[in-house]
């Protein structure tokens, strides 16, 4: 049983939109959340992180957003870049644990 | 060294065949993690190691599947009479300390392609 879903495979946006990635989780004791991005041959690498007390953390163009009654978070790129094009995988930490990785969500800018 | 090295970056061998896979972590990183990513799939946990020991292999598919890291640093996973469903990117990973009480941020390596004909 997946305990990190991202449910959209894909996603396309234009450049200068915003764009939003989603991830779900069922485990209430993750005690982090992080985005990793991966281009092609290579490996992920790490975006941004929000503790499961935070509710938002902004990191430049970067905005992570979590709903904890939802078990729920976003990823928000803004304004999104053709190089904003890759995967982006949301993964969970529970202390003591290795991360745990959702099946990452393909997203597409175009100029 | 600078970041997460891998080696080989590909391997093609046939299904039976034993394999080795290296990983070179960032020095000074204690925590070092296999993960395997199928195609389509996120990277999947297999083993954890804290220092030279195994701290969580419970993501080892089966007895196949063994990792050492005799110093602490360089670590190998073998594969055993491998099967075809064996084929994956298989990622090395390290962290400065590991699970703590902050966000626990891996450095990935390239990947190392496995295909098993």
């Amino acid at each position: 049983d997946q305990q990190v879903k991202q449910n959209s495979p894909s996603l396309s946006v234009q450049e200068g939109r915003i764009s939003i990635l989603n991830c779900d989780y069922t485990n209430s004791m993750f005690d982090y959340f992080l985005w990793y991005k991966k281009y092609p041959a290579e490996g992920p690498t790490f975006l941004i992180s929000i503790s499961s007390i935070k509710d938002k953390n902004e990191d430049g163009r970067f905005t992570v957003f979590l709903n904890k009654s939802a078990k729920h978070l976003s990823l928000h790129i803004v304004p999104s870049q053709p190089g904003d094009s890759a995967v982006y995988f949301c993964a969970a930490d529970q202390a003591g644990t290795a991360l745990i990785f959702g099946k990452g969500t393909t997203l597409s800018v175009s100029s | 060294g600078a970041g997460v090295s891998q080696t080989p970056s590909n391997k093609v061998t046939e299904k039976g065949k034993y394999v080795e896979l290296r990983c070179d972590p960032i020095s000074g990183h204690t925590a070092l993690y296999w993960y395997r990513q199928s195609l389509g799939q996120g990277p999947e946990f297999l083993i954890y190691f804290q220092g030279t020991g195994a701290a969580d292999d419970s993501g080892l598919p089966n007895d196949r599947f063994f990792a050492v890291r005799p110093e602490g640093s360089v670590s190998t996973l073998k594969i055993q009479r491998t099967e075809r469903g064996d084929s994956a990117v298989y990622l090395c990973a390290s962290s400065l300390t590991g699970p703590s009480s902050g966000a626990n941020v891996l450095t990935f390596g390239a990947g190392s392609r496995l295909t098993v004909l």
